[in-house]
C-alpha cells in the first residue's frame, strides 16, 4: 500500500507570504496530484504531474515533482486570501492514494 | 466541460433504510470512484471500478456495496443504513492521467 504524507497539517500565514507544503509519499508512483478544497465543497484539481522534474504554475501556486526522493512540493507566493482552502495531495498507483490534507488559511 | 454529477447534494435517512448514491459521468472515463470524507480522517476509498460489471474493494468496504451496470453510471448502495455511515461521499472518475471528482454528496443517517 502507498502512504502519503502531508505536511504541514495546518498552515496560517500572512498576506504577502511565501511558504511551501510538502507531500512525500512511500512507494514508487510518476503521478502526483494537487487539488484545492472549499469547505463544504468538493475538491477541485489543481496540478497533474507525470515525470520527474515536472513543475507547473497556476497564479501564485508552483507545484513540483522529485520522483527520486518521492517529494512533491506546493509552493505560495505572495499569499493572498483568496487562496485560503485546504490542500490536498494525491499519488497514484492502480487507485489513488490521498495525504490527510494542509488547511491553508491567508490572514491579513 | 468535463462533468462528474451526483443525484444528490444532501440527503437525510433513518437507520436501516437502504439507501442509494449515484454518480454519473460525461468523460467515457472507465475508472471511477467511490470515497467518504470525515474530519481528520481524510478521504478514504470505499470502491472503485475499472470496468463495467467490474468492481474493487478499497480500504472501507464493510456496510456498502456499489453497481456499474454502465460505462457512465456509479452507484453506491448502502444496505442498511447506520448512523456512523453519516459523512460526506464523494464520487470521481479518471482517465489515465487525471481524476474529477462529483460535487458530493453530505448523507446524514438518523
Amino acid at each position: 500500500e502507498l502512504k502519503v504524507e502531508q505536511n504541514p497539517l495546518f498552515l496560517s500565514m500572512q498576506e504577502g507570504k511565501n511558504y511551501t507544503i510538502y507531500c512525500n509519499y512511500s512507494t514508487t508512483s510518476d503521478r502526483l496530484y494537487w487539488y484545492r478544497q472549499d469547505p463544504g465543497k468538493s475538491l477541485e484539481s489543481l496540478f497533474v504531474l507525470l515525470s520527474n522534474g515536472a513543475v507547473k504554475q497556476e497564479g501564485r501556486l508552483m507545484a513540483s515533482l522529485d520522483t527520486k526522493a518521492r517529494l512533491s512540493t506546493l509552493h505560495i507566493t505572495a499569499a493572498v486570501h483568496d487562496l485560503s482552502a485546504t490542500y490536498f495531495c494525491a499519488a497514484r498507483y492502480n487507485q489513488f492514494y490521498f495525504g490527510t490534507g494542509t488547511s491553508l488559511t491567508v490572514i491579513p | 466541460d468535463v462533468k462528474v454529477t451526483q443525484s444528490s447534494r444532501y440527503l437525510v435517512k433513518r437507520t436501516g433504510e437502504k439507501v442509494f448514491l449515484e454518480c454519473v459521468q460525461d468523460m467515457d472515463h472507465e475508472n471511477m470512484f467511490w470515497y467518504r470524507q470525515d474530519p481528520g480522517l481524510g478521504l478514504r476509498l470505499i470502491y472503485f471500478s475499472y470496468d463495467v460489471k467490474m468492481k474493487e474493494k478499497g480500504d472501507i468496504p464493510e456496510g456498502y456495496s456499489v453497481s456499474r451496470e454502465k460505462k457512465e453510471r456509479f452507484s453506491l448502495i448502502l444496505e442498511s443504513a447506520s448512523t456512523n455511515q453519516t459523512s460526506m461521499y464523494l464520487c470521481a472518475s479518471s482517465s489515465p492521467n487525471e481524476q474529477f471528482f462529483g460535487p458530493g454528496t453530505r448523507l446524514t443517517v438518523l
